[in-house]
């Protein structure tokens, strides 16, 4: 299984909103809107930001929000704060009760 | 609010088997689905495959020829078996919950609650 195309790296200085993009093919996240968002910190377990491409758990901030066109689903982040450094991932349902994630994108506060 | 736990050896000889067990407390095994993630040092997150509380699995096909998920309602715990360990599984990981989302119909769609992570490494 190959996974999800997200860019190494991403930044932004504080108040400013940044987007994380997450590519797949028509047969994870273009094929269906499951597509979750996770942060991690160093030494910590992911956290779920997104899911269903929009929705946000209770607890998390709504500077955070998700959005999906064709094949490509990303994630921005307003108001960006010094707490928001860390890697984020994207993740697909892709059918047959199975799931794949993107390859992480370190978000860096400036 | 649930918790997730890891436990199991945090060295494993290469050719042997891996054997992880999470324990859930805080809230029942049954009516949810579990799974195991895992991610190599420095490296992103690999799904390896989840079990229902009826004892149902699904694994990741790069995975599936050596991987086994098991669960016991009676301990409220669900384990892991990966056979044939190389260097490559070395990673830390991570037992999960697949959270359910309901919009009118309900699907189970994400991974609402983490363990901690356990540590596994595979010497050369």
């Amino acid at each position: 299984q190959s996974a999800l195309t997200q860019p190494r790296s991403v930044s932004g200085s504080p108040g400013q909103s940044v987007t994380i993009s997450c590519t797949g093919t028509s047969n994870d996240v273009g094929g269906y809107n499951y597509v979750s968002w996770y942060q991690q910190h160093p030494g910590k377990a992911p956290k779920v930001m997104i899911y269903d491409v929009i929705k946000r758990p209770s607890g998390v901030p709504d500077r955070f929000s998700g959005s999906k066109s064709g094949n490509t689903a990303s994630l921005t982040i307003s108001g960006l704060q010094a707490e928001d450094e860390a890697d984020y991932y994207c993740c697909s349902y892709r059918g047959s009760y199975s799931w794949v994630f993107g390859g992480g994108t370190k978000l860096t506060v400036l | 609010q649930v918790q997730l736990q890891e436990s199991g050896p945090g060295l494993v000889k290469p050719s042997e088997t891996l054997s992880l067990t999470c324990t859930v407390s805080g809230g029942s095994i049954n009516n949810y689905y579990w799974s195991w993630i895992r991610q190599p040092p420095g490296e992103g997150l690999e799904w390896i495959g989840y079990i229902h509380y009826s004892g149902s699995t699904s694994y990741n096909p790069s995975l599936k020829s050596r991987v086994t998920i098991s669960i016991d309602t009676s301990k409220n715990q669900f384990s892991l078996k990966l056979t044939s360990v190389t260097t490559a599984d070395a990673a830390v990981y991570y037992c999960a919950r697949v959270g359910l989302s309901c919009a009118g119909d309900c699907y189970w769609t994400f991974f609402d609650s983490w363990g901690q992570g356990a540590l596994v490494t595979v010497p050369s």
